[in-house]
């Protein structure tokens, strides 16, 4: 099973800030199958970038995916308030398919 | 609007099958995609459950495939998960997703999750 590992936990941060989330893999991860969700509480996840670094429609071009192997990055380029929230990485390349634990983005 | 919502028994006791159906709205599930079931427990995050392929091919997570079966009723537009022998560590928000695979691999549409409760 392909271990997703996210860091920080947490982040604190202000409105205005780029926030940045690592994502690391036990084992390679294709690109292809490397996505971001953000969730909010009492809320279903919701798609931000698949394929690594492509935005899901309707998605802020403040949100950003990168990296390859088995480190990824979702970077926000400037915290909106409506940005504070869950986010987690997932990957569908190897069975099972397997999320990280997640990232809270928080007000500092 | 792809739209799908979960329903079935929030409480569910021990040792018994939990039993969900998700109802497909906006969309035409023998049209395509595969349809699955997403869970999450604040003591084992976001778990993939399995998934299911309109033309009937399923897939599941080796640690719970003993006890799973994800099928499809394409008359009423759903499909369903039924998980059997159930302990308490089986509580959790069980949400109904769509899943994408060509060229890239995701889900795009979630439900607005049910919880289960597993007890006596």
């Amino acid at each position: 099973e392909i271990v997703l590992t996210q860091s920080p936990d947490t982040l604190s941060l202000s409105p205005g800030e780029r926030a940045t989330l690592s994502c690391r893999a036990s084992q390679s991860v294709s690109s292809t199958y490397l996505a971001w969700y953000q969730q909010k509480p009492g809320q279903a996840p919701r798609l931000l970038i698949y394929g690594a670094s492509s935005r899901a429609t309707g998605i802020p071009d403040r949100f950003s995916g990168s990296g390859s192997g088995t480190d990824f990055t979702l970077t926000i380029s400037g915290l909106e308030p409506e940005d504070f929230a869950a986010y987690y990485c997932q990957q569908c390349g190897t069975s099972p398919w397997t999320f990280g634990q997640g990232t809270k983005v928080e007000f500092k | 609007q792809v739209q799908l919502q979960e329903s079935g028994p929030g409480l569910v006791k021990p040792s018994e099958t939990l039993s969900l159906t998700c109802t497909v709205s906006g969309y035409s599930i023998s049209s395509g995609y595969y349809w699955g079931w997403i869970r999450q427990s604040p003591g084992k995050g976001l778990e993939w459950i399995g998934t299911i392929y309109y033309g009937g091919t399923t897939y599941y997570n080796p640690s719970l495939e003993s006890r799973l079966t994800i099928s499809l009723d394409t008359s009423r537009n759903q499909f369903s998960l039924n998980l059997s022998s159930v302990t308490a560590a089986d509580t959790a928000v069980f949400y109904c997703t769509r899943f994408a695979v060509t060229p890239y691999r995701y889900f795009d549409v979630w439900g607005r999750g049910t919880l289960v409760t597993v007890s006596s």
